[in-house]
């Protein structure tokens, strides 16, 4: 089992949609875990990140971690073409950064 | 947020030659900085790690001859693919963070794309 899953998709919404997005992780030493957007041929830009179970507010985006059942969302309000990318979920721990990733969902928001 | 230039941002080079590709932090200091690769629709899979003034620590599964590491300075470390074949073409990522305790952030670069042909 990888440590981090994530259903690659494709998945696409009208715009306006709220958007979900989820990954499952198996590596209970993860302290913190982050979610990033990948436009295509580019690298990945942080969106979000949490410490702990609960939720997370930035602007339309809210992130959601269930540290019990090993579940992390994202979700996207009044998505919008722009959000079109591929959102990587990612689990870290320590302070030196070692991040690991999904395999990444791509979206498409269709005008 | 803070910057990371990589350079080149693709490169197309003739099987068994050397590629370098540099990762510079641009306004701030970079104790420690990552390398990824990347193929086609799949996730970003951590090579090494690279802390300023030492050796890199490689990944399992990781050439550590073939990938060679440099992380001479706060702001640039490098990552030659020596005697590239096909099979290393793909999409090499960097990023760095300060390491700073409270900073956990990490930013990345843009990305190389690397062609062997």
């Amino acid at each position: 089992q990888k440590e981090v899953e994530q259903d690659p998709g494709p998945l696409s919404v009208p715009e306006g949609a709220i958007v979900s997005l989820n990954c499952t992780y198996s590596n209970s030493a993860f302290q913190y875990f982050m979610w990033y957007r990948q436009y295509s041929r580019k690298g990945p830009e942080l969106l979000m990140y949490t410490y702990s179970s609960g939720n997370k507010e930035d602007g339309r985006f809210t992130a959601q971690v269930d540290k019990s059942s090993k579940y992390i969302s994202l979700f996207i309000r009044d998505s919008q073409p722009s959000d079109s990318a591929t959102y990587l979920c990612a689990g870290g721990r320590g302070s030196n950064y070692k991040l690991t990733f999904g395999k990444g969902t791509l979206l498409t928001v269709n005008p | 947020g803070a910057v990371v230039s990589q350079h080149p941002s693709w490169v197309i080079c003739k099987s068994g030659t050397s590629v370098k590709i540099e990762c510079r932090s641009l306004d701030f200091q970079a104790t420690t900085m990552f390398w990824y690769r990347q193929f086609p629709k799949q996730s970003l899979m951590l090579m090494a790690t690279s802390n300023e003034g030492s050796k890199a620590t490689y990944e399992q599964g990781v050439e550590k001859d073939k990938f060679l590491i440099n992380h001479a300075s706060l702001t640039l470390s490098t990552l030659t693919v020596t005697s590239a074949h096909p099979e290393d073409s793909s999409f090499y990522i960097c990023s760095a963070t300060t390491g700073r305790t409270m900073n956990t952030e990490a930013f990345f670069g843009q990305g190389t794309r690397l062609t062997v042909v």
